[in-house]
């Protein structure tokens, strides 16, 4: 089943504790992609990733860090995650302008 | 830069009502790509459709259709006979086929009440 998994679902963590949101997609797409959502924004673009080892800033890359080191694999990572982090995060994968296939969500929240 | 612009923050509808989202975009790119997402309150992003710049033509599938205008940069989704099932977020997108960077709208919430 073509699916993009995201883990962990749900996280409550503390300020300053790094954490990776892992993204893993089946589906042999080039283009992943992270996303954050919150009331009244929509969804909000972090970074996204044309192909292996190729990472480029979305609207809002502040405090995030990317890696494509596989095709398959694009984690998130928080370095030190602070309170206005805390918020719904999507991975999304896809062929070159198709419609996105998206994960079933992340929801963080640091304390 | 592109955008998308959803003014209806929410809508509340009676079942069996008609009910039109509004999304307007900008772009600069003649070679771009709208879509429509839905967001139940499970809260995973259901993908509805895709259409491209150059396709201009109106769809509809089953319930639903789209109205796409490129003279006043609309895309607009209309749920006829609307039911209890429909009431989500849903998320309007473009994305310029140039870079793949997709901009979703705020959303409009839609309830529909029986």
């Amino acid at each position: 089943e073509a699916q993009v998994t995201q883990n962990p679902r749900y996280l409550i963590t503390v300020t300053g504790k790094k954490l990776t949101v892992t993204c893993s997609q089946n589906m042999n797409h080039e283009y992943m992609s992270w996303y954050r959502q919150d009331p009244g924004l929509g969804l909000r673009q972090i970074y996204y990733s044309m192909n292996v080892e190729v990472t480029d800033k979305g609207d809002v890359p502040e405090g995030y860090k990317v890696s494509r080191k596989e095709k398959r694999n694009f984690p998130l990572i928080l370095e030190s995650p602070s309170p206005n982090q805390t918020s719904l995060y999507f991975c999304a994968s896809s062929l070159s302008s198709q419609p996105q296939h998206f994960g079933d969500g992340t929801r963080l929240s640091i304390l | 830069a592109q955008k998308v612009t959803q003014a209806q923050t929410e809508i509340s509808v009676v079942e069996k009502e008609d009910v039109t989202l509004d999304c307007v975009y900008e772009t600069r790119d003649t070679t771009y790509y709208l879509f429509w997402y839905k967001q139940p309150p499970s809260g995973e992003l259901v993908f509805l459709i895709r259409r491209n710049s150059f396709d201009e033509q109106n769809e509809i599938s089953g319930r639903y259709s789209w109205n796409f205008q490129k003279s006043t940069s609309s895309f607009n989704f209309t749920i006829t006979a609307s039911q209890v099932v429909d009431s989500a977020v849903y998320f309007c997108a473009l994305s310029e086929a140039i870079d793949n960077d997709m901009r979703f709208g705020a959303g409009t919430r839609l309830t529909v009440k029986p």
